[in-house]
């Protein structure tokens, strides 16, 4: 059980355009979602955490009109980055944590975000 | 604010051989720790995780952590490491934030390899 699913894998895209990523939680209610940037051979860094239907809480630095993220449902939170620059290329990761989850936090596979 | 300390960033270790990687978190009155591994471009697989009761805590692929109050520790260890066990593992503290929040805090990271 406690299954998330991430998608896409990896994605290229052009600078100056926007790229969605979708988290699912496949077989348990996400209360809340976390999603997080990791660079090559770094820990990974919280963004910012969803709860559904509420607004997300950034953290500080994290651009919120650059990084949108929506938990409209308690199985989706997507991540769009939007008007993408190079600096943008990383790992995105997201989290889910939920009633059934035993305090523990499920991740998704990660989305290898290239942009040229 | 808890944190979590990981002191070595790469382990080299012979296979078959034991291993130990060290994690230290900052004091709190209550904590749950966690030990997560990772793959090259995967998400995180939790291995183990402490929330309460006995500080001896068994995970996956054979791996086990303690729990030591008095050191502030959370030590991962393997009695014999397998060529599969080379991956980055990361030592995580969850936080509870004001406001009923929850997050997890991530060590920065410590390379295990694996060699014939």
């Amino acid at each position: 059980g406690a299954v998330v699913s991430q998608h896409p894998s990896w994605v290229i895209c052009k600078s100056g355009t926007s790229v969605k990523i979708e988290c699912r939680s496949l077989d348990f209610q996400a209360t809340t979602m976390f999603w997080y940037r990791q660079f090559p051979k770094q820990s990974l860094m919280l963004m910012a955490t969803s709860n559904e239907g509420s607004k997300a809480t950034y953290e500080q630095g994290v651009e919120k009109d650059k990084f949108l993220i929506n938990h409209a449902s308690l199985t989706l939170s997507t991540l769009t980055v939007t008007s993408a620059h190079p600096e943008d290329s990383s790992f995105y990761i997201c989290s889910a944590h939920g009633p059934k989850t035993n305090y523990g936090y499920t991740f998704g596979s990660g989305t290898r975000l290239t942009v040229v | 604010a808890q944190s979590v300390t990981q002191l070595d960033s790469q382990v080299p270790v012979f296979e078959e051989a034991p291993v130990e990687l060290r994690c230290n978190y900052s004091s709190s009155v209550s904590v749950y720790l966690f030990w997560y591994v990772q793959y090259p471009n995967q998400g995180l697989q939790l291995l183990l995780k402490y929330l309460s009761g006995s500080t001896l805590v068994k995970g996956i692929n054979g791996f086990e952590a303690e729990f030591n109050k008095s050191q502030t520790s959370f030590h991962l260890r393997k009695p014999s490491v397998h060529i599969s066990d080379t991956a980055e593992y990361f030592c995580a503290v969850r936080q509870i934030l004001t406001g009923g929040g929850n997050k997890l805090t991530f060590g920065t990271g410590t390379q295990l390899k694996v060699e014939l």
